[in-house]
């Protein structure tokens, strides 16, 4: 049973306008969501986070929403840009020793020129 | 430069040779953790080690060992790989503490194939 859902295999985009990601979980106790970016042949790299107590966290073109009725939570990317074309990951933290990520699957995002 | 790193890059391996797949970091981590990669599943983890000597099981441990003998390294072992642990694997690494200010940092992965 996948917790975190990433419903949407694929996003294309033209360059300049926004792309928005979505991202949906089960688990009501998850306390901290990541968006991790990957390249072909490399590993993922983190990109933003928030918390369960804030509903917006902006990082220049970036910005990440988090709707907790609906646990569901959205990535904004704008102005979107060729190079931002990668896979992106939605991943859940419930905190503890461990604080595992659980992830989604992932959403392809292409941006055209 | 600040990295994990794994190897091999790439393996292909027949059902039932041993194999180790190593991964190293230089930031002085207290926290390694390894994931699998599989279509349409997302990354899994397998293991994880909140510092050295202590290992414990993440979601799909089944079939895989690993050991943390220094800070540095946490080597993946398949003692008798089979097919359906063909995957992309990723090795990950953050400070202790909390998670909201140190996120995982990853490898650039390693593609293992067994026929």
């Amino acid at each position: 049973d996948q917790q975190v859902k990433q419903n949407s295999p694929s996003l294309s985009v033209q360059e300049g306008r926004i792309s928005i990601l979505n991202c949906d979980y089960t688990n009501s106790m998850f306390d901290y969501f990541l968006w991790y970016k990957k390249y072909p042949a490399e590993g993922p790299t983190f990109l933003i986070s928030i918390s369960s107590i804030k509903d917006k966290n902006e990082d220049g073109r970036f910005t990440v929403f988090l709707n907790k009725s609906a646990k569901h939570l959205s990535l904004h990317i704008v102005p979107s840009q060729p190079g931002d074309s990668a896979v992106y990951f939605c991943a859940a933290v419930l905190t503890g020793a461990n604080s595992k990520l659980t992830f989604g699957k992932g959403i392809t995002l292409s941006v055209r020129p | 430069e600040a990295q994990v790193t794994q190897n091999p890059r790439y393996l292909i391996t027949v059902t039932g040779k041993k194999l180790t797949v190593t991964c190293s970091q230089n930031m002085n981590h207290e926290y390694m953790s390894w994931y699998r990669q599989d279509p349409g599943l997302g990354l899994r983890q397998i293991y994880y080690s909140m510092n050295v000597e202590v290992t414990d099981k993440g979601d799909v441990p089944e079939g895989y060992k690993v050991s943390r003998k220094e800070k540095r390294n946490f080597p993946l072992i398949l003692e008798s790989p089979s097919p359906n642990q063909t995957s992309l694997y990723f090795c990950a690494s953050r400070p202790w503490g909390s998670v909201y200010n140190s996120p995982l940092h990853f490898g650039n992965g390693t593609r293992l194939t067994v026929t």
